[in-house]
């Protein structure tokens, strides 16, 4: 099956300093990505949807300006948690979907990264 | 707008015994239905999706999920669980762009 990689698996940062996180789509490209969010017991939540080659699409009540997408190439979307904050520590997975319309949206997810900001 | 509601948070089963994990849906339209296992601390694994067709849908380690319309339900089962089944299962909704709305999920626990 397909591959999505994710880099790093794991972050401990200081509070107020930036943090990038890497998605790849490893065998197959993506116009698309999405970057979920998960807090610890809780389900993913959709924070933003990535487009190659255009602006990212962010969910209500996600600063756009706090994560910064950026969708560099077909095979790579990076989240970019400005100022980080403790309440920003969580678990960051991204997904690609392969194939497109009907029938054919598989979503791929990455493995995760986990954000400890202290 | 489209919802997922899993109803159990947390299912207890013997190892040995079936399983049946809940999952009702909200979506104007035909929905795309999927089952994900997440371990502790890992990402998402797929274990099954139903796009069309038949509505009993097979999936990976011997879990099969049924669709219902007429109760917007799309429910997980296994016969025999393994202790290595124990683990978040998360149902999700996706629309043909490939955007998820994931339900809470249920932590299966599995006692000896």
């Amino acid at each position: 099956g397909a591959v999505v990689s994710q880099h790093p698996s794991r972050v401990i940062c200081k509070s107020g300093t930036s943090v990038k996180i890497e998605c790849r789509s490893l065998d197959f490209q993506a116009t698309t990505m999405f970057w979920y969010r998960q807090f610890p017991k809780q389900s993913l939540m959709l924070m933003a949807t990535s487009n190659e080659g255009s602006k990212a699409t962010y969910e209500q009540g996600v600063e756009k300006d706090k994560f910064l997408i950026n969708h560099a190439s077909l095979t790579l979307s990076t989240l970019t948690v400005t100022s980080a904050h403790p309440e920003d520590s969580s678990f960051y997975i991204c997904s690609a979907p392969k194939g497109s319309g009907q029938g054919g949206n598989e979503q791929f997810f990455g493995p995760g990264t986990r954000l400890t900001v202290l | 707008a489209q919802s997922v509601t899993q109803p159990d948070i947390h299912i207890t089963v013997s190892e040995g015994a079936s399983l049946e994990l809940r999952c009702n849906y909200s979506y104007g339209a035909t929905p795309y239905l999927f089952w994900y296992v997440q371990s502790p601390g890992q990402g998402l694994q797929l274990l099954l999706k139903y796009f069309s067709g038949d509505t009993l849908v097979q999936g990976i380690k011997g879990f099969e999920a049924e669709f219902k319309r007429s109760q917007s339900s799309f429910n997980l089962r296994k016969p025999s669980v393994h202790w290595s089944d124990a683990a978040e299962y998360f149902c999700a909704v996706g629309a043909s762009w490939g955007k998820f709305q994931f339900g809470a999920g249920t932590q299966v626990v599995v006692t000896p």
